[in-house]
C-alpha cells in the first residue's frame, strides 16, 4: 500500500462533458503528479503541483487542469472530453519535489464514449 | 511521448527461471527507475540506479545501467507466479527541476507459469 488513493475507480462519461477525478496523497506529501495511461502503453506526464502552484507541464491542452488542496489532496479536471481521453489516470506523490520515487494510486479508468 | 523502447513486449516463463527486461532511452538521465504494475492498476515502484551507478540490487531484482549506449536491464531471478505483472522504466531526466516528470517506456508483460 502507498498510501495514496483515488476516486471513482472507474468513470464513463460522454463526448463533450466534464470530468474531475481525485487524488488523496500521504500526510506531508506536498508533491503531486498526474499521469494518464492508454490501454497498452506507459504512463505519460499530465503536470506536477507543489504547495498548491502548478510546477510543470508535459504535452497535454489546456483542457487538462488541475487543482492541490493544503490538506493534501488534488484534482485533475478534464472538459470537453475526447474519445481519446479514454485511459486510466494515475496519480502520484512525493514528501519534497526533490524526491525521487513517486508513490502511486491505484487509477481512476476512464471510459469516454 | 514515450521516452523508449522496452524489450521484449511481452515474456513469458516457468516459475524458477530468470526473467530478463531491457529498456533503452533517448536523453540524458539523473536515474532510471523500475516499476511494476498488476493488472492495469496503480504502479509500485521497484529499485531506483543512478546514472553514477552501473548495478544495483535489491532482492531477487538485479538492474544494471549503460549510459554510453542509454539502456537499461533488470533481472529477476528464481521467479515466481506472483511476479506476474507489467514491468515499466522510467526516467527523470537530467538538468531542469524535473523531478516529478517521470518518462516511462512502454513496458514487459511478464506471466510466470505455475
Amino acid at each position: 500500500e502507498t498510501g495514496v488513493t483515488q476516486s471513482p475507480t472507474h468513470l464513463i462519461k460522454t463526448r463533450g462533458q466534464q470530468v474531475t477525478l481525485r487524488c488523496s496523497s500521504q500526510s506531508g506529501h506536498n508533491t503531486v503528479s498526474w499521469y494518464q495511461q492508454a490501454l497498452g502503453q506507459g504512463p505519460q506526464f499530465i503536470f506536477q503541483y507543489y504547495r498548491e502552484e502548478e510546477n510543470g507541464r508535459g504535452n497535454f491542452p489546456p483542457r487538462f487542469s488541475g487543482l492541490q488542496f493544503p490538506n493534501y489532496s488534488s484534482e485533475l479536471n478534464v472538459n470537453a472530453l475526447e474519445l481519446d481521453d479514454s485511459a486510466l489516470y494515475l496519480c502520484a506523490s512525493t514528501s519534497t519535489r526533490q524526491e525521487e520515487t513517486q508513490y502511486f494510486g491505484p487509477g481512476t479508468r476512464l471510459l469516454v464514449l | 511521448s514515450q521516452q523508449g523502447e522496452e524489450d521484449p513486449q511481452a515474456l513469458s516463463i516457468q516459475e524458477g527461471e530468470n526473467a530478463t527486461m531491457n529498456c533503452s532511452y533517448k536523453t540524458s538521465i539523473n536515474n532510471l527507475q523500475w516499476y511494476r504494475q498488476n493488472s492495469g492498476r496503480g504502479l509500485v515502484h521497484l529499485i531506483l540506479i543512478r546514472s553514477n551507478e552501473r548495478e544495483k540490487h535489491s532482492g531477487r531484482l538485479r538492474v544494471t545501467l549503460d549510459t554510453s549506449k542509454k539502456s537499461s536491464s533488470l533481472l529477476i531471478t528464481a521467479s515466481r507466479a506472483a511476479d506476474t505483472a507489467s514491468y515499466f522504466c522510467a526516467t527523470i531526466n537530467a538538468g531542469g527541476t524535473s523531478y516529478g516528470k517521470l518518462t516511462f517506456g512502454q513496458g514487459t508483460i511478464l506471466t510466470v507459469h505455475p
